[in-house]
């Protein structure tokens, strides 16, 4: 099983929709989470972190959910500039530095 | 805000030839890394760094290497270049200690290897 796990997508939504993304990840002493966006042929940037409670962005939502292992993120009202790629990212955090392990990624494309 | 910068955006190498990436930020982060990224795939780290002096290997070292003489540099070497290496490289740095700390990654390097 991969450490992180999601759909490649793409998922295909015209603008206004909401979307969300899973992401299910398999060291269940994991204790951060992030998601960040790649734009195509560029580097990726944080969008959010994943707290406990879950949080709240504007237009973006993450949700963690401990006993099944999976991240979550909702995205509201899509936005053409939303289309990219979003990456689940995990700190195992049993190594005692910031080792981050990368998803491959869901893609999501905006149509007007 | 120069944040992480690496160099060359891209290169093009002969199976054999070496070269190396350059990393440098400007943040004072302890923390440095090399990650590669292919097609469809997620980012795999090659190397990482606590701090000046200290390299450590990651999940795909071969072929490559590391030093840290500074803070601020972490270069990345690749010796006898191989068509497996054709790849996008990130290189990335976070703050210590810090369990959320964000990581910052420099533009890529687009790396084909013929």
């Amino acid at each position: 099983r991969k450490e992180v796990e999601q759909d490649p997508g793409p998922f295909n939504v015209p603008e206004g929709a909401t979307v969300a993304f899973n992401c299910t990840y398999s060291n269940s002493a994991s204790q951060s989470f992030f998601w960040y966006r790649q734009d195509c042929r560029k580097e990726p940037k944080l969008l959010m972190s994943v707290y406990s409670s879950g949080n709240e962005d504007g237009r973006f939502t993450a949700q963690l959910n401990r006993a099944s292992q999976y991240i979550s993120l909702l995205i509201r009202d899509s936005k053409l500039s939303d289309s990219a790629t979003y990456l689940c990212v995990v700190n195992p955090m049993n190594t005692g530095f910031q080792k981050l392990v990368f998803g491959t990624g869901t893609r999501l494309l905006v149509s007007p | 805000n120069a944040g992480v910068t690496q160099t060359p955006k891209f290169r093009i190498l002969k199976i054999g030839q070496s070269m190396t990436l350059q990393c440098t930020q400007d943040m004072n982060h302890n923390y440095m890394y090399w990650y590669r990224q292919d097609p469809g795939m997620g980012l795999k780290l090659i190397y990482y760094s606590v701090g000046a002096g200290i390299t450590d290997k990651g999940e795909v070292p071969n072929g490559y290497n590391v030093s840290r003489s500074t803070t601020e540099d972490f270069p990345l070497r690749l010796e006898l270049a191989a068509p497996s290496q054709t790849s996008v490289y990130f290189c990335a740095s976070s703050y210590k200690d810090r369990v959320l700390a964000e990581a910052f990654f420099g533009q890529g390097t687009r790396l084909t290897v013929v």
